[in-house]
């Protein structure tokens, strides 16, 4: 079965540090990968999808076949940054396969 | 209207209740979601609906029961629930069901099963 990894759950990083949240999959093809933000008492919303290989709010995301992952990154974490993050690839038949999310939380 | 909406936002109901969820959107979208999700963990596909047809249901136990009335509304019923059913349960569309289409998700209805 396919299958998204986000190997950590906490992240806790002071504000102006480098950020990484980790994220690897299993599909052997081909992948639609996302990563969708669920700010606190806000709606899960989309924050980037690697087809679209656009920065936004300062992250970006690579996919990396040889690794089968997808981190996301960004140089500088700022305070309103904190948020759940998911990992999500797109199946056919409209299923998202989901990671188990990771929390940032950024210090000031 | 780019919004999903989703009423109510919270709803407290005991386990002989008959209630219902309802979603909306005005986007155009053809492919229209239930989620449930539970505090810190990732939404859980419940059903899918394609063209306003079921196309997906998770194996969810019959005390759900969906409906897709039109292409812009999506109501989910609840009938006799257990307590281990409170859970956010999300509602979520999206153009059609091609595996690169962004899903848009609602603010979630709130739900306490006493």
């Amino acid at each position: 079965a396919q299958r998204v990894t986000q190997p950590e759950k906490l992240l806790s990083v002071f504000k102006g540090a480098p950020v990484e949240l980790k994220c690897n999959y299993s599909y052997s093809g081909s992948p639609e990968l996302f990563w969708y933000v669920q700010y606190s008492r806000q709606r899960l919303q989309l924050l980037l999808r690697h087809i679209s290989r656009e920065s936004i709010k300062g992250f970006t995301a690579d996919l990396n076949k040889g690794e089968t992952s997808f981190h996301l990154k960004k140089p500088f974490a700022q305070e309103e940054d904190s948020a759940m993050y998911y990992c999500a690839q797109g199946n056919q038949g409209g299923k998202l396969i989901f990671g188990q999310g990771t929390e940032l939380s950024v210090k000031p | 209207d780019t919004e999903v909406t989703q009423t109510p936002k919270h709803l407290v109901m005991g386990m002989t209740n008959k209630k219902s969820l309802k979603c909306e959107q005005h986007m155009g979208h053809r492919a229209m979601y239930w989620y449930k999700q539970k505090a810190k963990k990732p939404p859980e596909l419940m059903f899918v609906y394609s063209y306003e047809k079921l196309s997906i249901n998770e194996s969810v136990p019959s005390r759900f029961s969906p409906e897709c009335p039109n292409s812009s509304l999506l109501n989910l019923h609840l009938h006799a629930l257990q307590p281990e059913d409170s859970a956010l349960y999300l509602c979520a569309s999206s153009q059609d069901l091609r595996s690169y289409n962004e899903q848009f998700f609602g603010p979630g209805t709130r739900l306490t099963v006493l």
